[in-house]
């Protein structure tokens, strides 16, 4: 099965600007989880969706949105860009057994710089 | 929330020799505890996990261990190689909040 993709690779934007993030899960897995890799602040969740709901958020601004449609590709959207977004930006799926957690599969990131 | 506690933050060993690393974990609901390795310019690859029904799990050259009554969770690597260097993380999962907690991860270099 091909893995958890992730597009684009890289993006350089500047402040105030928006962007949006898509991550298309591995084929079958129904869950995508979001998280932000800082060398500060580590790997942070951001929220997960599964079957076109979010069933969990972090604690980041409400200018970090998200949403998955019926295919399962999900996409998270940043607005009015801070210099402290920049980060790796890191979906990761799964396919979830409930009630069972299932293992989380990572895709290569997206690499987004703020000037 | 779930805090994941991980120590040490870097780790050097000789090569052939072991590495250990671990986390604490404050949430006593958390069952899933998966370890990924994440090579510089990589995304993170699990290595291994193991949920609260067992305390221990081994792969090869790879373990687990977990102490439900300590919330606290090991991952021990034996005879090491150059190719093992790389910052390991650890996290926790509980069965309903549908999220993973990451520790802050392990820079582990094996020296030849």
């Amino acid at each position: 099965k091909a893995g958890v993709t992730q597009t684009p690779r890289y993006l350089i934007k500047t402040r105030g600007q928006q962007v949006t993030l898509s991550c298309s899960p591995i084929s079958g897995h129904r869950s995508v989880s979001w998280y932000q890799q800082t060398p500060g602040q580590g790997l942070q969740f951001l929220f997960e969706y599964f079957s076109e709901t979010q069933r969990n958020k972090g604690n980041f601004p409400g200018r970090f949105s998200g949403r998955q449609f019926s295919n399962s590709r999900s996409e998270m959207n940043v607005s009015t860009l801070e210099l402290g977004d920049s980060a790796l930006y890191l979906c990761a799926s799964s396919f979830w057994r409930e009630p069972r957690t299932d293992t989380q599969y990572f895709g290569p990131g997206t690499r987004l710089t703020v000037l | 929330g779930e805090n994941v506690e991980q120590h040490p933050s870097t780790l050097s060993v000789q090569e052939g020799d072991s590495a250990v690393i671990k986390c604490t974990y404050s949430d006593s609901a958390s069952n899933y505890f998966p370890w990924y390795k994440q090579e510089l310019g990589k995304r993170p690859q699990l290595i291994i996990d193991i949920r609260s029904n067992v305390g221990e799990k081994k792969d090869q050259r790879i373990a687990v261990t977990l102490n439900k009554t300590a919330k606290h969770f090991s991952l021990h690597i034996t005879e090491t190689q150059p190719e093992d260097s790389a910052v390991y993380f650890c996290a926790a999962g509980g069965l309903n909040d549908y999220k993973l907690s990451f520790g802050a991860g392990t820079t582990v270099t094996v020296r030849a």
